[in-house]
């Protein structure tokens, strides 16, 4: 089955700087890859997506990159505000019919120091 | 719009007792999730229901985990008899039928079990 490694787990960096976080995954049928944030204490929500016919995508300060061919795809967020500071998760979706099923990786851990 | 509501947020137990979750979805939302949240790592999915089917159910342990979702809409999932390695942050999740739908989820129950 569909497998997703996450790094790093911990990173911190300097308000106003950027910040980028990597997933690669294992099935190459994967066609759909969301990044979420979750807040302390809160349930994960969906920041930005991609599907696997599009290479880039960008929302204001945070933009998602995807590379089929190496199976991986990562995160960057620029301009990091403390309100950033987060765990982040990505997941893919392996490919099966009409199912929604996403394989989470294990967290970034972000902290967005002022 | 109300987002998708759990209940308890916070459950303290002793071992091989019962205990049960509660979420309310989105309304509209006939597709909806249970997750498990280890500390330290990202959502596991339990099961998925489209409407009142368990359409995926693969990763429930079914020796003691049960769910329902009666008439379609909200949803119970128990544990029992509960164990150690229980212990964990169980999210509920929904959305929309489709492929690609976001899925929102709710802020999560955290289970401890002494």
């Amino acid at each position: 089955g569909e497998n997703v490694e996450q790094h790093p787990s911990t990173l911190s960096v300097q308000e106003g700087d950027s910040a980028v976080i990597k997933c690669t995954y294992s099935d190459s049928a994967s066609n759909y890859f969301p990044w979420y944030k979750q807040e302390l204490g809160k349930g994960p929500q969906l920041i930005i997506d991609i599907r696997s016919n599009v290479g880039e995508k960008k929302d204001q300060r945070i933009a998602v990159t995807l590379n089929k061919t190496a199976k991986h795809f990562s995160l960057h967020i620029t301009e990091t505000q403390p309100e950033d500071s987060a765990v982040y998760f990505c997941a893919a979706r392996p490919y099966g019919g009409a199912t929604n099923k996403l394989i989470f990786g294990t967290g970034t851990l972000l902290a967005v120091q002022p | 719009e109300a987002g998708v509501v759990q209940s308890p947020r916070y459950k303290i137990i002793e071992k091989k007792q019962p205990v049960a979750f509660w979420c309310n979805p989105i309304s509209g939302h006939n597709t909806l999730y249970w997750y498990l949240q280890n500390l330290g790592q990202g959502p596991e999915l339990l099961i998925r229901y489209e409407n009142e089917e368990a359409v995926d159910d693969s990763q429930l342990p079914k020796d003691r985990f049960s769910a329902e979702r009666l008439k379609g809409v909200d949803s119970t999932l128990k544990i029992q008899p509960a164990e150690l390695g229980d212990s964990a942050v169980y999210l509920c999740a929904s959305s929309l039928e489709g492929s690609y739908n976001e899925q929102f989820f709710g802020p999560g129950t955290r289970l401890t079990v002494l």
